[in-house]
């Protein structure tokens, strides 16, 4: 596709239930950012991704909190038994590496609900 | 510890005036500053960035100044428009030891109102 594709883009869970978040970068743009946006709040940093592994995961809130990527494209972010606290939206971003900086596209984000 | 802050929640101007607005960092180090913009239910956009190297860069109705030794940066829209009404967030980056760049750090944003 043309631009960062996430989805569900709504998921409303159960309270302990695991979810699974889709992130289908630009084709080509080999990082990957996660970050959050609870109510009210700015966008939180969960982790970032160059190629397939994880330079900076430094922002995951807790080890409930769990993310992947494969083939330098689709990144999968897992969060287990998952508390009201973790309702927020899910934005992914990606770019192209290369020297410099580089514009960071966003997706539409995934509207989490734990009920 | 928030290392790129904006002090500012809200802003409302009146349509075709300035406006300012303002974002402030901790890490000296930062090499990048940028400008996003988000609608409700909508991801962010990129709007305007500027290289630590430089202290000011226009873009239309747009300018970012740059204010290193203060560690403070803003954005200027000029003439603001009802459209302009959108949550503007300021972000820092930082380049990694192989030159590209690493994460990127976002503040908490500032709603923009602009009334006609």
């Amino acid at each position: 596709g043309a631009g960062v594709s996430q989805s569900p883009s709504n998921k409303v869970t159960e309270k302990g239930k695991d979810v699974e978040l889709r992130c289908d970068p630009i084709s080509g743009h080999t990082a990957l950012y996660w970050y959050r946006q609870r109510l009210g709040q700015g966008l939180e940093f969960l982790i970032y991704f160059q190629g397939n592994s994880a330079p900076d995961k430094s922002g995951l809130p807790s080890d409930r909190f769990s993310a992947e990527r494969t083939g330098e494209s689709v990144s999968t972010l897992t969060i287990q038994r998952t508390q009201q606290e973790d309702s927020a939206v899910y934005l992914c971003a990606s770019s192209v590496t290369g020297t410099g900086w580089a514009e960071a596209f966003f997706g539409q984000g995934t509207r989490l609900t734990v009920v | 510890d928030q290392q790129v802050k904006q002090n500012s929640p809200s802003l409302s101007v009146q349509e075709g005036r300035i406006s300012i607005l303002n974002c402030d960092y901790t890490n000296s180090m930062f090499d990048y500053f940028l400008w996003y913009k988000k609608y409700p239910a909508e991801g962010p956009t990129f709007l305007i960035s500027i290289s630590s190297i430089k202290d000011k860069n226009e873009d239309g109705r747009f300018t970012v100044f740059l204010n290193k030794s203060a560690k403070h940066l803003s954005l200027h829209i000029v003439p603001s428009q009802p459209g302009d009404s959108a949550v503007y967030f300021c972000a820092a980056s930082l380049l990694n030891y192989g030159g590209s760049q690493g994460n990127l750090i976002f503040g908490k944003g500032t709603k923009l109102s602009v009334k006609p």
